[in-house]
């Protein structure tokens, strides 16, 4: 099984920072991986998959990056609906699994 | 557009059984999977397994393997969580999420159902 490992686990900012939340694999999963924005007491949405393609409608202040094992994902210019949890997701293999979270807060 | 509805919350005695359904609409049923993901008070996301909701075949995490069961119903485009034997550790929100038919991933998204195990 493929565990994915998410940095940091909580993080504060202020509005208008730059972020990067950083998900390690246990092995090269070959871009299959996607991230997900969760606020409190919804279900998580769909931001990016493929490590960097940007679904529909998401802000372009979110992008995707990295290759093999490390993966990043970078808000610049942080606004105040996007303090919330992010999940990265490898879909390389079954199972497929998740990082434990990062925590965005103010 | 793309809605998942599921059932509302349930509250279960431990060894009992859930069952937990996904009506979907707006998009062909057939042609996509649905997969369930549940997440724990406090925790993280967890992946329980998928239906191809075309041919009622299912993968499960080891997980829950044997104690979990994923049926699709053509006819009313709802899809079915059932779980046995249930313990404390499975209150959770359960989502329900649809799988597109290029990757792997969750690109619509249940409004979850709570299930609390408690004596």
């Amino acid at each position: 099984d493929i565990q994915m490992t998410q940095s940091p686990s909580s993080l504060s900012a202020s509005v208008g920072d730059r972020v990067t939340i950083t998900c390690r694999a246990s092995q090269d999963i070959s871009d299959s991986l996607a991230w997900y924005q969760q606020k409190s007491e919804k279900a998580p949405k769909l931001l990016l998959s493929g490590s960097s393609r940007l679904e529909s409608g998401v802000p372009s202040r979110f992008s995707g990056s990295g290759s093999g094992t490390e993966y990043s994902l970078t808000i610049t210019s942080l606004q105040p609906e996007d303090f919330a949890s992010y999940y990265c997701q490898q879909y390389f293999t079954i199972p497929l699994s998740f990082g434990g979270g990062t925590k965005v807060e103010i | 557009q793309v809605q998942l509805v599921q059932s509302g919350p349930e509250v279960k005695k431990p060894g009992a059984s859930v069952k937990v359904s996904c009506k979907a609409s707006g998009y062909t049923f057939s042609n996509h999977g649905i997969s369930w993901v549940r997440q724990a008070p406090g925790q993280g996301l967890e992946w329980m397994g998928w239906i191809t909701v075309n041919s009622g075949s299912s993968i499960y995490a080891q997980n829950f393997l044997g104690r979990v069961t994923l049926t699709a119903d053509t006819s009313t485009s709802t899809v079915f969580l059932e779980m046995r034997s249930l313990t404390s550790d499975d209150t959770a929100i359960y989502y329900c999420a649809r799988k597109p038919r290029t990757a792997a991933v969750f690109s619509d998204w249940g409004q979850g159902t709570l299930v609390t195990v408690s004596s």
